[in-house]
């Protein structure tokens, strides 16, 4: 099946600085991907559908400038936290539609983690 | 409103136990529901979408429009079976996924 590849697996920073994640699918063209944040046990919560070559589309109560995404090519997104705090430390998840159209294949997480 | 609900946060049962996780929906129009899967330090797959009405790994999920559920079930629980399951949605806005808040699955030896 189809790969999507995210990195990294778990980052620590300091507050105040900013990580990026990136996610890509590796052997197929992804023209969407989903954003997901995800705390323990609990459901994952959709941050925002990234679009090849377009700006991302945010879910209500999601801020914009604090998560940035960019979706510049068909087989990478990437979300930058800017200006991390301890209350953004979580489990953050992205999938891409699969070449078919139909699937969503997932990334393997970001577990975050601010100081 | 589309929203996905998995009453329960922790399922345990013994190996061999029929098990069913349930699932209740609301969404205003044709549904496409799925049944993911997230084994232990894995990432999160596919288990079962109800326009297929397949099969996997012993897992059935029947769509019950009138019940507005789509419960999963599993005659005869295995010990690999122990993951989180989640439910989602296919909302009419670009495609993408609601989930319910997922339920732990425990099967004991």
């Amino acid at each position: 099946g189809a790969v999507v590849s995210q990195h990294p697996s778990w980052v620590i920073c300091k507050s105040g600085t900013s990580v990026k994640i990136e996610c890509r699918s590796l052997d197929f063209q992804a023209t969407t991907m989903f954003w997901y944040r995800q705390f323990p046990k609990q459901s994952l919560m959709l941050m925002a559908t990234s679009n090849e070559g377009s700006k991302a589309t945010y879910e209500q109560g999601v801020e914009k400038d604090k998560f940035l995404i960019n979706h510049a090519s068909l087989t990478l997104s990437t979300l930058t936290v800017t200006s991390a705090h301890p209350e953004d430390s979580s489990f953050y998840i992205c999938s891409a539609r699969g070449p078919a159209n139909e699937k969503l294949f997932f990334g393997s997480g970001t577990q975050l983690s601010v100081l | 409103a589309q929203r996905v609900t998995q009453p329960e946060k922790l399922l345990s049962v013994f190996k061999g136990a029929p098990v069913e996780l349930k699932c209740n929906y609301s969404y205003s129009g044709s549904p496409e529901l799925f049944w993911y899967v997230q084994y232990s330090r894995q990432r999160l797959q596919l288990l079962l979408r109800h326009i297929s009405r397949e099969s996997i790994k012993g897992f059935t999920a029947d769509l019950n429009k009138g019940e507005t559920s789509f419960h999963l079930k599993k005659p005869f629980a295995q010990e690999e079976d122990s993951a989180m399951y989640y439910c989602a949605l296919k909302g009419n806005q670009g495609g993408k996924l609601i989930f319910g808040q997922g339920t732990e699955l425990s099967v004991k030896p």
